[in-house]
């Protein structure tokens, strides 16, 4: 079957950096997205990685190996309001996307 | 503002009830989806519906009817509901329903429905 597994649930530190882990194993490969959910509210998109290696934005970066199936997105100057759900999602070889259970992560003071 | 709005963000309904979530994006997209999302699990894909039609229905229950009049509106009808259909329900859009990488897709902020 199908799965993407990311951790529940992850604390850090304002002003910090937080690394949340993504692996996948899908019926082939045709990208992986994170998104973003604040509370509430809808999920917005991330970032995109389709190659292996890291995409950087802003304070925001995304990492893929296609060999290992895994993923990361990391987060730099960690401010408050980056308290939030981190969804990953692979699309697989139908183009249909696979979507994990979310990491919350919690910033505190 | 996300390009994809959703009414309403609240709804309670009894089990008999009969009620409708609309969903309407300005993007220009041509696909469009119904999730769920419930607690702690992963979103689940309900309808997708490209150009009018509909491409795919994930083994949803009949109680479940999705509508799509066009391509910028998408409903889904709701009637003699459960309890365990309580979730948040994302609209969601798309320029081409999966078919390429780096179809991004957009979400509405989605309908909070409790069934009672």
């Amino acid at each position: 079957g199908q799965n993407i597994d990311q951790p529940t649930e992850m604390t850090a530190t304002e002003g910090a950096i937080v690394q949340i882990n993504c692996t996948y194993q899908t019926s082939g490969f045709n990208g992986l997205f994170w998104y973003q959910q604040h509370a509430g509210e809808a999920p917005t998109f991330l970032s995109y990685n389709v190659l292996d290696g890291l995409e950087e934005k802003g304070r925001f970066s995304s990492f893929l190996s296609r060999s290992k199936g895994y993923s990361y997105l990391l987060l730099k100057e960690l401010q408050m309001k980056d308290s939030a759900s981190y969804l990953c999602a692979v699309m697989d070889s139908n183009y249909q996307l696979i979507w994990g259970a979310g990491t919350k992560l919690i910033i505190k003071p | 503002e996300t390009g994809v709005t959703q009414t309403p963000r609240h709804l309670v309904m009894g089990m008999t009830n009969k009620k409708s979530l609309k969903c309407e994006q300005h993007l220009g997209h041509n696909a469009m989806y119904w999730y769920k999302q419930s607690a702690k699990k992963p979103l689940e894909l309900m309808f997708v519906y490209s150009l009018e039609e509909r491409v795919e229905n994930n083994s949803v229950p009949s109680r479940f009817s999705p509508e799509c009049p066009n391509s910028s509106h998408l409903f889904l009808h709701l009637h003699t509901l459960q309890p365990e259909d309580s979730a948040l329900y994302l609209c969601a859009s798309s320029q081409v329903p999966g078919g390429g990488t780096g179809n991004t897709i957009y979400f509405g902020e989605g309908s909070w429905l409790t069934v009672v």
